[in-house]
């Protein structure tokens, strides 16, 4: 069964310091691979993908994911961390194929708080 | 980037009453609209996939007599709650499959409260 693990509830980070959201994944061939952001009581934000190609993705506001296919890992990471990037972060995959409707499957979230 | 619109944003209803949702791809067609549950501080729950002119395909332990979808056109796909009770209170969210690209977006999210 497709799943997708985001083994921290929380990560806290100091502004200004490096910070990693968590994100292992289990599907069966190539997926395609997502980051999310929601702030609260809004829907989702796009801020990167892998498709193909190079392993390390750079997306929106300065965020980046290293896709890691040996791990199944694609963790995502940014150098400094700032206080408006306190959100709750998901991780989502979709497998490839043209069976597939689209259809994401969620990692359970991560909180990411950044403090002053 | 493309948008993807959801009304209304909160909605507080009494129990026994049904609640309509509605998205809308407010700059592309979207054959493909997908709707999802999530309750605080969780992740989200796909409900069904809806498809333009079909019936939608709902996931196991949805009930679809309970949340009726109907995707009408391209561009707008209806989520609606019937019978409501406080157990539905839950914030949905929609997202909608470009049919140009392929691309997910997702709308702003739905809070129903059922008093």
């Amino acid at each position: 069964a497709q799943s997708v693990a985001q083994p921290e509830d929380q990560v806290n980070v100091a502004e200004g310091n490096p910070l990693t959201v968590k994100c292992t994944y289990s599907v069966s061939g190539n997926p395609y691979l997502f980051w999310y952001v929601q702030y609260p009581n809004r829907g989702l934000q796009f801020l990167l993908k892998y498709i193909t190609g190079d392993n390390l993705v750079k997306g929106s506001y300065g965020f980046e994911a290293e896709f890691n296919k040996s791990q199944t890992s694609f963790h995502l990471k940014k150098p400094s961390a700032l206080v408006s990037d306190s959100a709750l972060y998901f991780c989502a995959v979709r497998e490839r194929g043209s069976s597939n409707t689209g259809k994401l499957i969620f990692g359970q979230g991560t909180t990411l708080q950044v403090k002053p | 980037g493309a948008v993807v619109s959801q009304h209304p944003s909160w909605v507080i209803c009494k129990s026994g009453t049904s609640v309509k949702i509605e998205c809308r791809s407010l700059d592309f067609q979207a054959t493909t609209m997908f709707w999802y549950r999530q309750f605080p501080k969780q992740s989200l729950m796909l409900m069904a996939t809806s498809n333009e002119g079909s019936k939608a395909t709902y996931e196991q332990g949805v009930e679809k007599d309970k949340f009726l979808i109907n995707h009408a056109s391209l561009t707008l796909s209806t989520l609606t709650v019937t019978s409501a009770h406080p157990e539905d209170s839950s914030f949905y969210i929609c997202s909608a499959r470009t049919v140009a690209t392929g691309e997910l977006f997702f709308g702003e999210g739905s809070r129903l409260t059922v008093l």
